[in-house]
């Protein structure tokens, strides 16, 4: 079956970190550009940050620039994002979603794993 | 807040058209095409529409997708209540190397 299956959140308090994962499954994972994407309660989506197939090309949008790492092992088939220095503005169900390109769309998205950062 | 923007909510009767639309700027949905997803309380969004109007397999031809320069729309003919939902449109920017989402339409089927 072709998937997406986020895991990792939790609370947390402000200033701490979190990493998340996401287990591919049922499609060519290394092929894809990937991206994580969040909504935060009662709000709409946002969309976080993407990479490339390989790895090699990672771009975030600015609220996360220099606190958040998307990262990617195709030999696990897997996505992950580390998240540091969060802050109660963070607090959102991330999904993780498969991106395909031109014409650009996302094709699959997981469950979402829900991230709360408080105190 | 989202530099694409969408009316907060939207409303039909049952077997009416709904239209639900969608305003940009030249730097997203100007240039790149615009895709829509629909999301059920308390579920992951799924894809509707992509490259502005078409549909992906198993999406009823009910739903179509327009675009005209930095807008676009999203129309839903006989209208059902399953059709009650949250519809988001997004499209890639150049600025971000990344995708904007509107900020989502509330359909409600009175």
């Amino acid at each position: 079956e072709v998937q997406l299956v986020e895991s990792g959140g939790g609370l947390v308090q402000p200033g701490g970190s979190l990493r998340l994962s996401c287990a591919a499954s049922g499609f060519t994972f290394s092929s894809y550009w990937m991206s994580w994407v969040r909504q935060a309660p009662g709000k709409g989506l946002e969309w976080v940050a993407n990479i490339k197939p390989d790895g090699s090309a990672k771009y975030y949008e600015d609220s996360v620039k220099g606190r958040f790492t998307i990262s990617r092992d195709n030999a696990k088939n897997s996505l992950y994002l580390q998240m540091n220095s969060l802050r109660a503005e963070d607090t959102a169900v991330y999904y993780c979603a498969r991106l395909t390109r031109d014409p650009w769309s996302f094709d699959l998205w997981g469950r979402g794993t829900l991230v709360t950062v408080s105190s | 807040q989202s530099v694409v923007t969408q009316a907060p909510s939207a409303s039909g009767t049952p077997g009416q058209m709904v239209t639900i639309t969608c305003s940009g700027g030249s730097s997203n949905i100007g240039t790149y095409s615009v895709n829509w997803y629909r999301q059920f309380p308390g579920t992951a969004p799924k894809l509707l529409i992509y490259s502005d109007n078409q549909r992906p397999s198993g999406v009823p031809d009910r739903f179509s997708g327009s675009k005209s320069g930095t807008s676009a729309s999203l129309a839903i003919s006989g209208l059902q209540s399953e059709d009650e939902a949250d519809y988001y449109c997004a499209a890639w920017d150049a600025s971000l190397n990344g995708p904007v989402f509107g900020g989502g339409t509330k359909l409600t089927v009175l």
